[in-house]
């Protein structure tokens, strides 16, 4: 059972808003919910976080809802350069019961001129 | 300041053979991270650091470990690489395991034949 799941791909033209979901029914109760953006040969870069209900940032928002078992990252009119692949990031208690980090399998976000 | 670096780059190694990769940190960061990302895939979590002294197992630990002397490096060691572990590994840092931004360094692309 996956621990994190989100939608593999997604296109968008420049300017619109794109929302990408994050399903993780298993959060720890605790953790915080984290989004990193990364380009190809680089690192994950951070986006944004949260722990519930809505935060924004200069580049982003975040809302989660009250059960906290998904969450959506917005992206207000996008640009070429946001052609990424997005991860969710949140902590999740194991098959051990011990609290361990998993990533999503990423969303990879085609902008489109 | 540099962040966080990695060394080396890249590497081919035979199967069989030990290998250490390197991790710097110069942020003062309590906790430490190894990730390995696969072709196309997401990162998973090897080992952590919460604090200088003490590590934990992520969700692929087989086949590594890890040391915690210091507040500034953590050395990931493969003690007989395998085919499998073909990947590209990245270290990162941040104040609190379960909050806040990690920080990624570049990256050690490390090939197993």
């Amino acid at each position: 059972l996956a621990k994190t799941t989100q939608p593999i791909s997604m296109d968008s033209y420049e300017g619109q808003e794109v929302n990408i979901t994050c399903s993780h029914n298993n959060i720890a109760t605790n953790d915080y919910i984290t989004w990193y953006q990364q380009f190809p040969s680089q690192g994950p870069r951070f986006i944004i976080q949260g722990y519930k209900t809505k935060v924004t940032n200069e580049v982003a928002s975040l809302f989660i809802p009250a059960d906290r078992k998904s969450s959506t990252l917005s992206l207000p009119r996008v640009s070429l350069s946001d052609t990424a692949v997005y991860y969710c990031l949140v902590g999740v208690l194991d098959q051990t019961g011990a609290n361990n980090l998993f990533f999503g399998t990423g969303t990879r976000l085609t902008v489109i001129p | 300041i540099a962040g966080i670096t990695q060394a080396p780059t890249s590497q081919i190694l035979a199967a069989g053979r030990r290998m250490t990769l390197r991790c710097t940190q110069d942020m003062r960061h309590n906790a430490m991270y190894w990730y390995r990302q696969d072709l196309g895939l997401g990162l998973r979590l090897i080992h952590y650091s919460n604090t200088a002294g003490t590590t934990g197992k992520g969700e692929v630990p087989d086949g590594y470990s890890v040391s915690r002397a210091n507040t500034d490096d953590f050395p990931l060691t493969l003690a007989s690489a395998v085919p499998s572990q073909t990947s590209v590994y990245f270290c990162a840092s941040s104040d609190s395991m379960f909050q806040g931004e990690q920080f990624f360094g570049p990256g050690t692309r490390l090939t197993v034949l």
